[in-house]
């Protein structure tokens, strides 16, 4: 069964400052890798993912994550954070990559991103 | 396009009471599920469907009952509410196996057992 773990329930940064939010999979197949994130009280909202062999995955607001097999990570980064990107951070893993299905997503725990200024 | 609507958006029920929690989506997505969002614990996959007539159970079933007779709905039953049921629920919808998008998710109802 995959996992995922997420280091950091909270990470704070400086508005302008680099982000980088953790995300570790654990899988016994090949993953689908998601990041979603969370407004408050909203709905989840698809930041970017890695479904091919491009490790490295350009997302929406300036967002990207980069797959690294050897390492087990999808690491979320933004070179410069905006006041706009303080949300919940939420990483994902589907499972049966290799028959295609993916019908289920696995939540990791969660990242709440401070920015201040 | 709607996308993912939910409804009720809030609802207090009494412990022992029964109810349904509504979700429709409109994008023709082959796959929807239901999770539940708890401090600290992230999402957790109550019961998901792969099509209409197809339903399976997640990581926490217990206590709630799905079916899927079309492609549009997918509502999810407490068949007898605990205060345990205490969460916000997101119903979410995702193309089938040949086009892994990731999921749309609905904007959540938020549910208060006492």
């Amino acid at each position: 069964a995959q996992s995922v773990t997420q280091l950091g329930s909270h990470v704070s940064v400086s508005e302008g400052a680099l982000v980088l939010l953790r995300c570790n999979y654990s899988s016994s197949v090949p993953p689908y890798l998601f990041w979603y994130v969370q407004y408050p009280n909203q709905g989840l909202q698809l930041l970017l993912k890695y479904t091919s062999a491009a490790t490295l995955v350009k997302g929406i607001n300036g967002f990207e994550a980069e797959f690294k097999k050897s390492e087990t990570s999808f690491h979320l980064t933004k070179p410069s954070a905006h006041m706009s990107d303080a949300a919940e951070y939420f990483c994902a893993v589907s499972d049966d990559r290799n028959t295609g299905t993916a019908s289920k997503l696995t939540f990791g725990t969660g990242t709440r991103l401070q920015v201040t200024l | 396009n709607a996308g993912v609507t939910q409804t009720p958006k809030f609802q207090v029920l009494k412990t022992g009471q029964s109810m349904t929690l509504q979700c429709a989506q409109d994008m023709n997505h082959e796959y929807m599920s239901w999770y539940r969002q708890d401090p600290g614990m992230g999402l957790r996959l109550i019961h998901y469907s792969v099509g209409a007539g197809i339903t399976d159970q997640g990581e926490v079933p217990n206590g709630y009952n799905v079916s899927r007779s079309t492609t549009e709905d997918f509502p999810l039953r407490l068949l007898s509410a605990a205060p345990s049921q205490t969460s916000v629920y997101f119903c979410a919808s995702s193309y089938g196996p040949r086009r892994p998008y990731g999921y749309t998710f609905g904007s959540g109802t938020r549910l208060t057992v006492v």
